[in-house]
């Protein structure tokens, strides 16, 4: 089983729509856990952190975690042509390594 | 607001010939890591470094590889003699008080 799961998609919405992206983790070790955003041969780009259950939102996006089922969710609202990107679902244990998903590929089409 | 560096962002270089890849991490953190990307996968670890030592490294991370902090800002990692499979995009992160890692834009290596 691999440590982070995420559908790779391509996963196509319209403008405007609301997009959840999903990504489950193996270990209950894992402290915190993170979205990033990753344009084509770009660095990763942090969008969200949270070390919590529950949700937490800033501007567009929410970011749910269920520790009890190990599974964490971002949540795009009012989607825009410049949010195509892969998305990278990522957890970690500490000041060590972090472990990436493969990505799940979001389209918005006009 | 802060980022983190890396230079150079597309480096050449022939089968066997050493590199180093160069990283400015954000000014205050401590922590510093190195992650690869093969073409078309996900992002793979490689090491992390605090206090002037690794911390910890994966299989990756062989006697091929290492990491060097050669003054306050600078951030390094070096290939002894490259492979055609080492040919991928290098990315440097740092982070600082709290756990989330801050990357940079990259370095394309590619061996020929």
């Amino acid at each position: 089983q691999k440590e982070v799961e995420q559908d790779p998609g391509p996963l196509s919405v319209p403008e405007g729509a609301i997009v959840s992206l999903n990504c489950t983790y193996s270990n209950s070790a894992f402290q915190y856990f993170m979205w990033y955003r990753q344009y084509s041969r770009k660095g990763p780009e942090l969008l969200m952190y949270t070390y919590s259950s529950g949700n937490k939102e800033d501007g567009r996006f929410t970011a749910q975690l269920n520790r009890a089922s190990q599974y964490i969710s971002l949540l795009i609202r009012d989607s825009k042509l410049s949010d195509s990107a892969t998305y990278l679902c990522v957890v970690g244990g500490g000041y060590q390594k972090v472990t990436f998903g493969t990505g799940t590929k979001l389209q918005v089409i006009p | 607001e802060p980022e983190v560096t890396q230079t150079p962002s597309h480096q050449v270089t022939q089968m066997g010939q050493e590199v180093i890849l160069r990283c400015v991490p954000i000014s205050n953190h401590l922590y510093f890591y190195w992650y690869r990307q093969i073409l078309g996968q996900k992002v793979e670890f490689l090491v992390s470094f605090y206090n002037n030592e690794i911390s910890e490294k994966s299989e990756i991370f062989d006697d091929q590889f290492s990491v060097e902090r050669p003054d306050g800002s600078n951030f390094t990692l070096k290939i002894r003699s490259t492979k055609l499979e080492d040919s991928a995009m290098y990315f440097c992160a740092s982070s600082g008080e709290g756990y989330e890692q801050y990357f940079g834009p990259g370095t394309r290596l590619t061996v020929t």
